[in-house]
């Protein structure tokens, strides 16, 4: 099946420092989607980004679907950007309504 | 718009129970899927069901099984309960369930079993 890799694992910024996290995927995708799971764990959507580039206040995405790998940028962090990030992609067969994660990056933002 | 409705919050069951977790999907969505959260395994996901129906399994024994009823919310049922089974049950909804389409997650179950 589709690998997803996540990375860093583990994350530890300052208020207000910029990160970058990455998934790289294994086969050709045609939907990839960036999750961040809340202290209560629901999966909040972040990005729903396919290819390209979005933007969402602090938050945005890029796609490079040739490559094989997406970003996930967080600018001017805040204590509660902290919590686990997802991204996942559907694998090539046998998709309906399936979703492989990666492992997650857990990400702390201290005062 | 409601979002993805997940009931109950929070369970405690003994093992050899049998639990049944629901979910209403975000209206107009015919598809829901399942999955389980466990800190060793991640998300794996269990099964998917549109139009009453399931199209899509996940490598999880027969004691997981599902249903999906004619309004498309979902319930999930997990028979004689193990220890290993205590996780975080999670829903998603999308319009058709297509490879390309957004999903959508419900705040979770959290099961514990004792």
């Amino acid at each position: 099946g589709i690998q997803v890799e996540q990375s860093p694992p583990d994350l530890i910024l300052q208020e207000g420092a910029n990160s970058t996290l990455r998934c790289n995927f294994s086969d050709s995708v045609n939907n990839l989607q960036w999750f961040h799971q809340n202290p209560w764990g629901q999966l909040i959507n972040l990005f729903y980004i396919p290819s390209g580039t979005k933007q969402n206040g602090r938050l945005s995405a890029t796609t490079v679907a040739t490559e094989r790998y997406s970003l996930l940028y967080i600018s001017s962090s805040q204590t509660t950007d902290s919590g686990v990030y997802f991204c996942a992609v559907p694998p090539p067969t046998d998709s309906w309504g399936k979703l492989q994660f990666g492992a997650g990056t857990q990400v702390v933002v201290t005062p | 718009k409601a979002g993805v409705t997940q009931t109950p919050r929070y369970l405690i069951k003994t093992r050899g129970q049998q639990v049944t977790l629901s979910c209403s999907p975000i209206s107009g969505h015919r598809s829901v899927s399942w999955y389980q959260q466990t800190p060793g395994q991640g998300l794996q996901f269990l099964f998917e069901y549109f139009s009453e129906t399931q199209r899509n399994k996940g490598n999880f024994p027969g004691r997981f099984s599902g249903r999906q009823f004619s309004n498309s919310r979902s319930e999930m049922n997990v028979s004689t309960l193990e220890l290993g089974d205590s996780a975080l049950y999670l829903c998603a909804s999308s319009p058709e369930g297509f490879s390309g389409t957004e999903a959508f997650f419900g705040q979770g179950t959290r099961l514990t079993v004792v």
